[in-house]
């Protein structure tokens, strides 16, 4: 079966600290990996990856994608309050399906001023 | 970017009745959109991929008959609760793929959420 794992499930930092969230996956026939940042409505598109190796990175905001150890990693620089939301990393697999992704739980991260 | 909007974004209902929801692709054209539903400090689940002019494919466990999905045109899917009960209180996101540039469609874009509550 399918899986995407994110850890930790849950962050508290201060302003001004750097974060890592991880995703690691199971999946037959990847095709991409999505990292998503939700608030309080619905989650807002961060990076696509498809490659290995290549940082794609916006702003504070970076990531990375394993493709050999399945997994990838989500960087948040001096961070900030706003930063606090959801974490979400999503799988697409090769299916005739358009695309359908595999989300993990999220990471909810917590700025603290 | 590609903007996805849903109506309404909050719905109160009696148990027993229908909702619907819709789901608009503003700037672009979507031949594929999903459904999913999302539970308080949980991850979202998809529940269906709704292809324009065909049916949707649902997900196991998942009761096409409850969840009715239609895909009329290119930019508007929408998802009908029927008989909606308190347990399918949820919140309901769509989202659609932008087809945009060519040969890259992994990435979806998600509407705001819909918010059910059945009393």
């Amino acid at each position: 079966e399918d899986k995407v794992v994110q850890s930790p499930l849950s962050l508290v930092v201060h302003e001004g600290d750097t974060v890592t969230l991880n995703c690691s996956y199971e999946v037959t026939n990847f095709r991409s990996l999505l990292w998503y940042k939700q608030e309080k409505k619905a989650p807002t598109f961060l990076f696509m990856l498809t490659s290995s190796g290549i940082e794609k990175k916006s702003g504070r905001l970076s990531s990375i994608l394993d493709k050999k150890e399945l997994f990838s990693i989500l960087n948040i620089t001096a961070t900030q309050t706003g930063d606090s939301a959801v974490y979400l990393c999503a799988v697409s697999t090769l299916d005739n399906q358009g695309g359908k992704l595999i989300f993990g739980q999220g990471t909810e991260l917590s700025v603290k001023p | 970017g590609a903007v996805v909007s849903q109506h309404p974004s909050r719905v109160i209902c009696k148990s027993g009745t229908s909702v619907k929801i819709e789901c608009r692709s503003l700037d672009f054209q979507a031949t594929t959109m999903f459904w999913y539903r999302q539970f308080p400090k949980k991850s979202l689940m998809l529940m269906a991929t709704s292809n324009e002019g065909s049916k949707a494919t649902y997900e196991q466990g998942v009761e096409k008959d409850k969840f009715l999905i239609n895909h009329a045109s290119l930019t508007l899917s929408t998802l009908t609760v029927t008989s909606a009960h308190p347990e399918d209180s949820s919140f309901y996101i769509c989202s659609a793929s932008d087809p945009r540039p060519a040969g890259v469609t992994d990435t979806q874009y998600f509407g705001p959420g819909t918010r059910l509550t059945v009393l």
